[in-house]
């Protein structure tokens, strides 16, 4: 079956760093997607990586490494805002997007 | 711009009743139309997916169906309520220039959150 990874809830302090670890196994991989809900709230967009490696944009970096069929989401610089569940998804061989549970992220001052 | 309305926001409703979800978008013509549900400590789940008008694919045997009677305009509804379809929906659309190939993203609406009692 097709399983995507993600720890259930993390705490980080306002201004340090957190990486969100994201494991997956889908049968092939055209993709990988994070977003941040939050609560109530609709999901949008933070981040794509098909190929390896660390994609920066502002405070938030998105890695991967296909062959170990992992990415994390790193968020520096945290801010209160930042409190939110963060969802990693994959586009398997047919191109459908496989989502894990979410990470919800609880930033304490 | 391309904008995403979802209607209600919340609802209750009793277990046996009918249900009418709805959502539009504005800005764009022709775009790919999806249906999710977010159940608790639980991913995504998709519901369902159009590409066209009346064209419909579902994902999962549910007490669910959906329809697009126009090009922006899909809706998804029910007979009769199950306390199992409690959840939050998401309806989502996607240029219909884009491919999932080139990695083009969702963009959600606002969301429902449905509790059946």
């Amino acid at each position: 079956g097709q399983n995507i990874d993600q720890p259930t809830e993390m705490t980080a302090t306002e201004g340090a760093i957190v990486q969100i670890n994201c494991t997956y196994q889908t049968s092939g991989f055209n993709g990988l997607f994070w977003y941040q809900q939050h609560a109530g709230e609709a999901p949008t967009f933070l981040s794509y990586n098909v190929l390896d490696g660390l994609e920066e944009k502002g405070r938030f970096s998105s890695f991967l490494s296909r062959s170990k069929g992992y990415s994390y989401l790193l968020l520096k610089e945290l801010q209160m805002k930042d409190s939110a569940s963060y969802l990693c998804a994959v586009l398997d061989s047919n191109y459908q997007l496989i989502w894990g549970a979410g990470t919800k992220l609880i930033i304490k001052p | 711009s391309q904008t995403i309305h979802q209607w209600p926001a919340t609802l209750v409703q009793p277990v046996g009743s009918p249900l009418s979800l709805e959502c539009t978008v504005e800005g764009t013509s022709n775009p790919n139309l999806y249906w999710y549900r977010q159940a608790a400590g639980r991913g995504l789940q998709l519901l369902f997916y159009s590409v066209g008008i009346g064209q419909i694919s579902s994902e999962v045997p549910q007490n669910l169906s959906a329809s697009r009677p126009q090009d922006r305009q899909f809706i998804l509804s029910s007979k009769k309520l199950l306390l199992s379809d409690s959840g939050f929906y998401l309806c989502a659309w996607r240029s219909p220039d884009s491919t999932p190939r080139r990695g083009e993203k969702l963009f959600f609406g606002s969301g429902t959150q449905l509790s059946v009692l």
